[in-house]
C-alpha cells in the first residue's frame, strides 16, 4: 500500500523557536495533503489542505502565520510552527491523496509528536 | 455540514466478549465515504474499512465486521471475540467533496479497553 512518512517522529524544542515537520508520500505522487493535529485524548481536527504549487487552505481558527504550510512537490509537504509555545504541543499527523482512484483514499503518515518547553 | 458522532467514549470489555462501535454521520451529499481507523497508542492510524455511500452491503473481516445502514446514517463496527490486542481508540470518519474541497471529519473516538 502507498507509504507516507513524517520526519521528525519526535520534536522538544524550547518556547519562541520554530519547528519544521516533514511529510512525504513515497511511492505514489500526492496532488494533496492534510495537516492534522490531535491533543491528548482527543479527535483529529484538520489545520489545513494543501494542494501542490498552491496556498494551503486553513480551518477556520487556525492560525496560518503560526502554521506555515508548503506543498512545494508531489512528494513533500511542510508544516512549520513559527515562535511555538507550550500551547502548541500536540500530536501533528499528515495524510495525502493522489489524484487518481480512488480519490476518497487518504494515506496517513505515523505522526510527530511535538513539545514546547 | 459534515459531523460524525461516537457517543461511546471509553468501552471496557473482558477477552472473548463481541462489542459494538456505533458512529452516527450527518452529510448532505449524496456521494460520501466511510472509515474506520484504529489508533494504537503508538500514535499511528491504522486503516480498517472503506465505505462508499452507494454499498450498503455489510462487511466482514476476520473478527470485524461493519453494518451500514444509509435510513439511520449509522456505520456501526463490531469485533467479535475481543482480545487485548484489540484495545486502542477507534475513530470513524467521514469524507466528501465539497465546496471547499475534499475533506474529511473524525469523530471524537471510542477508547476501547480489553481486560484479559
Amino acid at each position: 500500500g502507498a507509504v507516507v512518512s513524517q520526519h521528525p517522529s519526535w520534536v522538544i524544542c524550547k518556547s519562541g523557536t520554530s519547528v519544521k515537520i516533514e511529510c512525504r508520500s513515497l511511492d505514489f505522487q500526492a496532488t494533496t495533503m492534510f495537516w492534522y493535529r490531535q491533543f491528548p485524548k482527543q479527535s483529529l481536527m484538520l489545520m489545513a489542505t494543501s494542494n501542490e504549487g498552491s496556498k494551503a487552505t486553513y480551518e477556520q481558527g487556525v492560525e496560518k502565520d503560526k502554521f506555515l504550510i508548503n506543498h512545494a512537490s508531489l512528494t513533500l509537504s511542510t508544516l512549520t510552527v513559527t515562535s511555538a509555545h507550550p500551547e502548541d504541543s500536540s500530536f501533528y499527523i499528515c495524510s495525502a491523496k493522489t489524484s487518481g482512484r480512488p480519490q476518497e483514499t487518504q494515506y496517513f503518515g505515523p505522526g510527530t509528536r511535538l513539545l514546547v518547553l | 455540514a459534515q459531523k460524525v458522532t461516537q457517543a461511546q467514549t471509553e468501552i471496557s470489555v473482558v477477552e472473548k466478549e463481541d462489542v459494538t462501535l456505533d458512529c452516527v454521520y450527518e452529510t448532505r451529499d449524496t456521494t460520501y465515504y466511510l472509515f474506520w481507523y484504529k489508533q494504537p497508542p503508538s500514535g499511528e492510524l491504522v486503516f480498517l474499512i472503506r465505505r462508499n455511500s452507494f454499498d450498503e452491503q455489510n462487511e466482514i473481516s476476520g473478527r470485524y465486521s461493519w453494518n451500514f445502514q444509509k435510513s439511520t446514517s449509522s456505520f456501526n463496527f463490531t469485533i467479535t471475540a475481543s482480545q487485548v490486542v484489540d484495545s486502542a481508540v477507534y475513530f470513524c470518519a467521514l469524507s466528501e467533496e465539497g465546496t471547499g474541497g475534499f475533506k474529511t471529519i473524525f469523530g471524537a473516538g471510542t477508547r476501547l479497553f480489553v481486560k484479559a
